[in-house]
């Protein structure tokens, strides 16, 4: 079975800081990575995904993630952080192929900017 | 293009009460899925559904939980009877697969308190 791992519950970047939120996952083979971010109150919004190819992925809002087979990890990276960059971030895997395709999150990283 | 649509956006029932949840995928979406977001956590899948069929549904408390797609189109999930640990946020998803792989659209969500 697919897992995902968020090892950081909160972190907090000063605005104008670099960001880097680790997410490790396991999967018998390569699988769909994505990211997305959840504001309080709203829904998901995807900000970047893997399937396959180039392993670095851009994504909206200026994030970008690394797909790093060797490390199962899919880190996701902005250099410069805006406060409203503060929410929850969730890393997903998902099964290629099709069939039962949905998506394991991982518990979310909660993002907190200071000015 | 309307996103995913859901109904209603919060309910709050006593336990051991009913409660149903309504969700509209996109148009065109053949694959929806039912996600339980409990505070502080990811959303974990419930049920897939193709079409009117289900794909998936491993994680579906079936002893009172229940979702039906009868038409491949509107989808609603019920609980009955509601328990404490049931207060959640519940997501419905619709996925296409296209030119740039996996699209997932989340909807809005419905929050259920249960006291």
């Amino acid at each position: 079975a697919q897992s995902v791992t968020q090892p950081d519950i909160h972190i907090t970047v000063s605005e104008g800081a670099s960001l880097e939120l680790r997410c490790n996952y396991s999967y018998g083979a390569t699988p769909y990575l994505f990211w997305y971010v959840q504001s309080p109150g709203q829904g998901l919004q995807l900000l970047l995904k893997y399937f396959s190819g180039d392993t670095l992925v851009q994504g909206i809002k200026g994030f970008e993630a690394e797909f790093k087979r060797s490390q199962s990890s899919f880190n996701l990276r902005k250099p410069s952080v805006h406060w409203s960059d503060a929410a929850e971030y969730f890393c997903a895997v998902g099964a290629p192929g099709g069939g039962a395709d949905g998506l394991t999150f991982g518990k979310g990283t909660h993002l907190i900017i200071q000015p | 293009e309307a996103g995913v649509a859901q109904s209603p956006r919060y309910k709050i029932i006593e336990k051991r009460q009913s409660v149903a949840f309504w969700c509209n995928p996109i148009s065109g979406h053949a694959t929806l899925y039912w996600y339980q977001q409990i505070l502080g956590q990811g959303p974990k899948l419930l049920i897939q559904f193709q079409n009117n069929g289900v794909v998936d549904d491993s994680q579906l408390p079936k002893d009172r939980f229940s979702a039906e797609r009868l038409k491949g189109v509107d989808s609603t999930l019920k609980i009955q009877p509601a328990k404490l640990e049931d207060s959640a946020v519940y997501l419905c998803a619709s996925t296409i697969t296209g030119l740039e792989g996996l699209q997932t659209y989340f909807g809005p969500g419905t929050r259920l308190t249960v006291l």
